[in-house]
């Protein structure tokens, strides 16, 4: 079975600093694929950034980074420059290659951004 | 292309009615995800459609539950005889398929209250 923690109910940063955000997972699958989305008060899940657990870089897009590694099985995000905006629940989700139906999510991180 | 659309956002309604709920999904995502959101924790999922066919299931889709998608397009969620532990947030969710990670995108939501 798959399971996702993240062990940070809530983080503060001040604006324009970084940020890492806490992952780990569970899995026997062999090829899975790890995703970071962001909800703000919206209620909207707003994809960010995945990681392929053969890719050998970590995945980066704009601001946002994933620390991946894989022997501790942590999926780090990485959040760089803070922005007030950023604030808002951020969630890690896997999914299996060959049972991509399932996305297993965490319980979440409440981030905010100070000014 | 303006992205997955649920309607509507909000519901209210008393224990035992039957409610509702539409996804319209990304036009050329073949694929639509349905999820459930409580208050503090990640989506659950709930069950899953490629084009017309409902493939997979989650256990937490009690008999009282039932999602169509007939014409391979919009979908349906129907609760009937709600309960108050139905009260939650909808989420529906489109992808591409093929081989390899299709990210999944979202909707707004429907947020259920049931009094």
């Amino acid at each position: 079975a798959q399971k996702i923690t993240q062990t940070q109910p809530g983080m503060f940063v001040q604006e324009k600093e970084a940020v890492t955000l806490d992952c780990t997972y569970d899995t026997s699958d062999q090829s899975y694929g790890l995703f970071w989305y962001k909800q703000p008060s919206s209620g909207e899940m707003i994809f960010l950034i995945y990681q392929g657990s053969y890719d050998e870089q970590n995945a980066t897009e704009g601001r946002y980074s994933l620390n991946f590694q894989k022997a501790r099985k942590s999926a780090n995000l990485v959040i760089s420059a803070s922005q007030l905006g950023d604030s808002a629940m951020y969630f890690c989700a896997m999914r299996a290659l060959y049972n991509n139906n399932d996305m297993r999510f965490g319980a979440g991180t409440r981030l905010t951004v100070k000014p | 292309d303006t992205g997955v659309s649920q309607d509507p956002r909000h519901k209210i309604t008393k224990r035992g009615q039957n409610v509702t709920f539409r996804c319209d999904p990304i036009s050329e995502h073949n694929r639509l995800y349905w999820y459930r959101q409580t208050l503090g924790q990640g989506p659950e999922f709930l069950t899953y459609f490629q084009n017309e066919a409902q493939l997979e299931k989650s256990r937490l889709l009690s008999d009282r539950f039932s999602a169509e998608r007939p014409k391979g397009s919009f979908s349906t969620l129907e609760i009937q005889r709600t309960e108050q532990g139905d009260s939650a947030m909808y989420l529906c969710a489109s992808s591409e398929s093929g081989k390899g990670f299709y990210e999944q995108y979202f909707g707004p939501g429907t947020r259920l209250t049931v009094t």
